[in-house]
Order: structure tokens, then C-alpha cells, then sequence
């Protein structure tokens, strides 16, 4: 079946636009990740989605990023203005149930570069 | 706090040698424990979890890890490697009610 998709799978923007990336979870999975991962480092989480509701913000580095799912299902992680210190690989992850017993299924991310 | 502990950066080993990603964790109560692996321009990938149960699970792509809860370790654990194993290997705990700490990851090169 269809994993998880993320679009682009790469960008190169210039220093002070707004980039939208999206992540396109797995059907009937209600629990939704966004990480940032930099130079084939550990995961930094960001933000929690379950169903549409984020009941954690708390990863998100600045006011600058924000994030919204809407039907439950296809969730946008928006930066704006970005900076040099925001290219990273972005990953979404998306998973069944609110059931910790269950993994994680990732999509291949999206590798932003900010010039 | 739960938490997670890779101590090796990087593991190297010959084709065909068994091979060992290490893992401990220290969490309250019984653990919840992952094995994700992550190929080059890829996103990560299931592999393994422990749950309860027997002490030794096994996963994909021939590998198996063996919980061992007095020496609060999960190694990855593949009795013959492959060239192509040869990735980013991540451990994960669940901790609070939704959240997931990885670990800071193991790069394993397979030598043919």
C-alpha cells in the first residue's frame, strides 16, 4: 500500500522567503509527526498532530514555523522568512492509533536549502 | 526521564561477520523499544520492537535484538552481515504519552 509522501523532496530557496512543505500521512492513521533531521544527525522533534489538533508545539524552534492538518489528513509545515540555519532534512511520520506500541512510518523527506 | 543512549558513533565490520549495534535506555516501568534504520536520501524505517514477551525479537532483513533488562540494554544484533546493511541505525523509547526520544544513531559500514 502507500507509505507516506512528502512533497518536494528537495528545495532550494533563497534566504527570507517562506517555504510549504507537505507531508501526506499513511489512510486511517490519526497520530502525525513532523522531525528535522541535519546532516544525517538524530531526529528533532517538532510538532504532534492527533487527528487535527497539536497538543505539542513545543519542538517548533521559532515563531517563524507552524504547522496545520487539516481532515485529518494531509498536514503543511510552513517557515517563514527562512534562515541558512534552517536547511535540514524535514521528515513526517505518521502512526495508526494513539497506541505507543505501534512504529512510526516515515516518509523520505524533504531536504530544504536555504542559499 | 526516558531516554536513550547510543555509544558508538560509527561501527564497522567485514561481509559476513556477525555485527552489534548497541543500545541502552533507561525508562520507568516496563520499556516500549524501537529499531528504526535509515538508507542514504531516505526516511527512516521499522525494523524491530520489543513490547513484552521473549527476550529476543526478531525483525526485517534478518535482524533481531535482545532485550536485556539488567543491563537496561536492546542491542541490534545480525548473525552474518551485508554490504547493503551498511546505513544509519536510530533506538527509540516512548516517553510521555505521545512523544519519542531517538537515539543519536550509529552509522554502520559493512567492509566487503
Amino acid at each position: 500500500g502507500a507509505g507516506v509522501s512528502q512533497s518536494p523532496s528537495n528545495k532550494v530557496t533563497e534566504k527570507g522567503k517562506d517555504v510549504e512543505l507537505r507531508c501526506d500521512p499513511i489512510s486511517g492513521h490519526t497520530a502525525l509527526y513532523w522531525y528535522r533531521q541535519s546532516l544525517g544527525q538524530g531526529l528533532e522533534f517538532l510538532i504532534y498532530f492527533q487527528g487535527n489538533s497539536a497538543p505539542d508545539k513545543s519542538g517548533l524552534p521559532s515563531d517563524r514555523f507552524s504547522a496545520e492538518r487539516t481532515g485529518g489528513s494531509v498536514s503543511t509545515l510552513t517557515i517563514q522568512r527562512t534562515q541558512q540555519e534552517d536547511s535540514a532534512v524535514y521528515l513526517c511520520a505518521s502512526r495508526e492509533r494513539q497506541a505507543f506500541n505501534q512504529p512510526q512510518h516515515f516518509g523520505d523527506g524533504t531536504r530544504l536549502s536555504i542559499l | 526521564a526516558q531516554s536513550v543512549a547510543q555509544p558508538e558513533d560509527q561501527v564497522n565490520v567485514a561481509e559476513g561477520n556477525p555485527l552489534t549495534v548497541k543500545c541502552t535506555y533507561s525508562v520507568s516501568g516496563n520499556p516500549y523499544l524501537f529499531w528504526y534504520v535509515q538508507y542514504p536520501n531516505r526516511g527512516l524505517q521499522f525494523l524491530l520492537k520489543y513490547i513484552t514477551g521473549d527476550n529476543l525479537v526478531k525483525g526485517s532483513y534478518g535482524f533481531e535484538a535482545e532485550f536485556n533488562k539488567s543491563q537496561t540494554s536492546f542491542h541490534l544484533k545480525k548473525p552474518s552481515a551485508l554490504v547493503s546493511d551498511s546505513a544509519l541505525y536510530f533506538c527509540a523509547v516512548p516517553t510521555g504519552t505521545y512523544k519519542y526520544i531517538f537515539g543519536t544513531g550509529t552509522r554502520l559500514k559493512v567492509l566487503a
